[in-house]
């Protein structure tokens, strides 16, 4: 069975780092691209980053470039998401999810990352 | 990138059917075939309904399927069932490489 479990989350002031955590399992890990998707309080879904099998090639949305930075360890089968100089709208569930073809075919349950002082 | 564009709110009575459209550009729904649909429970996290425009992935049931003309997808739900109440999100592969999502329609049985 295929699962996706983010960690990391939490309260940080605006400014500030925070590293989320995306454990799998069920399926070969390094098989697969992977993305960061974002999801603020009562809003909708919005994608961040996408990370190549390999790790050799990442892209991310216009609003967090320069600032989050996506990275992998496939010998962990973690997927991780370093965010930094946060701003009050990063508040968000973030879920990281499989791809498959350009699609997302698993999700995990997201983490929260709240941005305020 | 802007979001595509779906209605926030559709409704419809058990056993009738509904259609919720995403409409893009030719830099995203209109240009490829990556075009999926994703139904997320309060609560809960998205799961994948439709994906290619109109392939549903194992599980799914057939009452969920899904179209696309220029630069509109559509998803279509037939004999409503009280469980599709959800918010339903469309999302296209960009040109740039990228993906964007549509701002989400939330479906209502009646």
């Amino acid at each position: 069975e295929v699962q996706l479990v983010e960690s990391g989350g939490g309260l940080v002031q605006p400014g500030g780092s925070l590293r989320l955590s995306c454990a799998a399992s069920g399926f070969t890990f390094s098989d697969y691209w992977m993305h960061w998707v974002r999801q603020a309080p009562g809003k909708g879904l919005v994608w961040v980053s996408r990370i190549y099998s390999d790790g050799s090639n990442t892209i991310y949305a216009d609003s967090v470039k320069g600032r989050f930075t996506i990275s992998r360890d496939n010998a962990k089968n973690t997927l991780y998401l370093q965010m930094n100089s946060l701003r009050a709208e990063d508040t968000a569930v973030y879920y990281c999810a499989r791809d498959v073809r350009f699609r997302q075919d698993y999700w995990g349950q997201g983490t929260l990352v709240t941005v305020s002082s | 990138q802007s979001a595509l564009t779906q209605p926030a709110s559709v409704s419809g009575s058990p056993g009738q059917s509904i259609t919720i459209s995403c409409t893009g550009t030719s830099s995203d729904v209109g240009g490829n075939n990556y075009v999926s649909w994703y139904q997320q429970h309060p609560g809960k996290a998205p799961k994948l309904m439709i994906y290619d425009v109109s392939n549903r992935p194992s599980g799914i049931s057939d009452r969920f399927s899904g179209s696309k003309s220029g630069n509109t997808a559509s998803l279509t739900i037939s004999g409503l069932q009280a469980e599709d109440e959800a918010d339903y999100y469309c999302s296209s592969y960009t040109s740039s490489s990228t993906w964007v999502f549509g701002g989400g329609t939330k479906l209502t049985v009646l």
